[in-house]
Order: C-alpha cells, then sequence, then structure tokens
C-alpha cells in the first residue's frame, strides 16, 4: 500500500463544533505531517510527527489539536474553528530511521476539503 | 532568510514547444530542492529531486548554484503536462527532526493545443 488516506473527503462544521480529520498510512513511514493549503496557494506546513512525537508546531493555534496514537495513524482535532480556517488540510508522510530522515519525499494525501460556517 | 520564489503565477505554453518553469532559491547551507506537481483533481506528488539528477516524465530540472536556481525544463510540451508546479526547498533545522520543506508560491502550468 503506496498510498495515504485521508477521511472524510469533506467537512462542513459550526463555529462550535468539535470535529476530527483522520489520516492513514502503511508504508512503515515514521514522519507525518499536516499541511493546510488555501486555494490556489502552496501548502502551509502546520505540525510534524516524528515517531510518534511531535517535533515541529508552526505556531498553530491551539483550536487545532494533533495527534499521533500510533505510527500509521495521524489525527487532527477541530474544535471552535473561525470561518477564515476554510481550507485544505493536506496530510503527508515520509521515511525517516532512527531519528534520521532517509527521505525526504514526501507523499501526499488527497485532503480534506473543511468549510467553517 | 529561507525562501523559494517562483515567479510566474501562471505560465501557458503551447502543445510541442519547450517549457522552462523558473525557480529561484534562498538558503545558508547546501540545498536539497524538489519539484511537485498537482495535477487537477489529484494529490500532490513528487515529480523531481536534483539529488537523483533523473528525468521524470521528459522533465528535468538543474541545480544553479552561482545563480541560486533550479528551473524545471522540458523540451516539448505535451497537453497532459496542465497542471500547478510547486518549487520546494528543504530548510534543515538545528536538530534532524526539525527539517522540513518550503514550498514556493507556485506556477500553473496550461499547455494550449
Amino acid at each position: 500500500d503506496t498510498e495515504v488516506t485521508q477521511t472524510p473527503k469533506h467537512l462542513v462544521m459550526g463555529m462550535t463544533n468539535k470535529k476530527s480529520l483522520k489520516c492513514e498510512q502503511h508504508m512503515g513511514h515514521r514522519a507525518m505531517y499536516w499541511y493546510k493549503q488555501k486555494a490556489k496557494k502552496p501548502p502551509e506546513l502546520m505540525f510534524v510527527y516524528s515517531y510518534e512525537k511531535l517535533s515541529i508546531n508552526e505556531s498553530v493555534p491551539s483550536r487545532f489539536s494533533p495527534e499521533c496514537p500510533n505510527s500509521s495513524l495521524l489525527n487532527l482535532h477541530l474544535h471552535a474553528l473561525q470561518p477564515e480556517d476554510s481550507a485544505l488540510y493536506l496530510c503527508a508522510s515520509s521515511q525517516e530511521q532512527s531519528g534520521k530522515v532517509v527521505s525526504y519525499e514526501q507523499y501526499f494525501g488527497p485532503g480534506t476539503r473543511l468549510t467553517v460556517t | 532568510a529561507q525562501r523559494v520564489t517562483q515567479p510566474e503565477k501562471l505560465l501557458s505554453v503551447f502543445k510541442g514547444a519547450p517549457v522552462e518553469l523558473k525557480c529561484n532559491y534562498s538558503y545558508s547551507g547546501s540545498p536539497e530542492l524538489f519539484w511537485y506537481v498537482q495535477y487537477s483533481r489529484q494529490r500532490l506528488q513528487l515529480l523531481l529531486r536534483h539529488i537523483s539528477r533523473e528525468s521524470i516524465k521528459g522533465f528535468t530540472a538543474d541545480l544553479n548554484k552561482g545563480e541560486t536556481s533550479f528551473h524545471l525544463k522540458k523540451p516539448f510540451a505535451q497537453e497532459e503536462d496542465s497542471a500547478m508546479y510547486y518549487c520546494a526547498l528543504l530548510s534543515k533545522g538545528a536538530l534532524n527532526r526539525d527539517d522540513k520543506i518550503i514550498f514556493g508560491k507556485g506556477t500553473r502550468l496550461h499547455i494550449l493545443p
């Protein structure tokens, strides 16, 4: 399996809702990433997990809460979002070995299109 | 400052004509650069990386440290090349696990029939 999968494909939520985005990969990659992509813009890095530990948080507001329950799964918990948080949320993974990145080729999922009303 | 610049938002090229997508970077160390591509309704994917010195789908990119450039080239454009292309730079942190990819703003390539 050489794919990164993301669920749901689309999500509409109100500003008071709590929801979660899920990402899964079975390529044995130990580095996983969350990106936010606005229309016609490049992906913006939000979080990086390395061996299930958070290694980078790009000053993301606390209304976004990542979680890596195991080496194959990555979640992004959403709470009290704002309309400007509407975007495509991309998950990606890459190889790592013993804490050292082996390959910087990132495999991207198809994304979750989030609309906050 | 670490930066990737893609000066063209949109590039329109006739089928069969040569293509060159420009990318310039700013980086204090030894750079590692990539081109990612996003076809319509498909996921973002790696096209090529400079350390591999490979040609993918007829595309090549040469790192020019003197000009701090990593332009993407193809001698004869095909209609299926129409897509969004992102140049990307590996930004190395103090620790290996702090490494991250910085994306340029992207160039939309439109191949005209």
